[in-house]
């Protein structure tokens, strides 16, 4: 019940196009749902966040979409660009600390 | 820029030996963690402290200890180090419960 299902495991896409990676909870406790951005040798940075009672939220040409009543959430990124690659999380927190993170998402943007 | 740090890049142990990461955080965060990363599992927490001196076990304790003396320094200790504890490990600290975390850029450490 603590999983955060992430997919897909990898995803090329051609630059402009608008990748979409999809997570999946099942602990309806959890109340905070960050996505991180982690370029190689660095660790995950803080990318955008969502909380349940709003059903999208964008930054920049970021854009989160929760569906409460599925348990699910995604992101997107509009107008992809070649330093948009990098591996994605996703995570869902329960009100407390212990974040729990998705397996990640490995993107390349194609030039 | 605040930043949160780790002491080694890359460790190369030996099994059995103590192994000891630091970490040290600037922003005066309350919350500190440690994660290790593995391909295919994500980040899977080990450890967290929400105060100085107080500590609580995460998913997989096993095998690792901390300490957090003071409020900016976190250290993960390997009591025994054995080969399927080579990973990569993360530091990370927050503010509060809802916000989200600053990672350090991680230590490799490979077991032999």
């Amino acid at each position: 019940q603590q999983q955060v299902k992430q997919s897909p495991q990898s995803l090329i896409v051609q630059k402009g196009g608008i990748p979409i990676i999809n997570c999946a909870y099942e602990n309806t406790a959890f109340d905070y749902f960050p996505w991180y951005q982690q370029f190689p040798g660095k660790g995950p940075a803080l990318l955008i966040a969502i909380r349940p009672d709003v059903s999208e939220k964008k930054e920049g040409r970021f854009t989160i979409s929760f569906n409460k009543s599925a348990k699910q959430f995604s992101l997107h990124i509009m107008d992809s660009q070649p330093g948009d690659s990098a591996t994605y999380f996703c995570a869902a927190s329960p009100g407390g600390f212990k974040t729990i993170f998705g397996a990640g998402t490995r993107l390349f943007v194609k030039a | 820029d605040v930043k949160v740090t780790q002491s080694s890049r890359y460790l190369v142990k030996r099994t059995g030996e103590k192994v000891f990461l630091e970490c040290v955080q600037d922003m005066d965060h309350e919350n500190m963690f440690w994660y290790r990363q593995d391909p295919g599992l994500g980040l899977r927490l080990i450890y967290f402290s929400y105060d100085v001196k107080m500590k609580e076990k995460g998913d997989i304790p096993e095998g690792y200890s901390v300490s957090r003396e003071k409020k900016e320094r976190f250290s993960l200790i390997l009591e025994s180090a054995s080969t399927n504890q080579t990973s990569m490990y993360l530091c990370a600290s927050s503010t509060g419960q809802l916000y989200g975390y600053t990672f350090g850029s991680g230590t490799r450490l490979t077991v032999v």
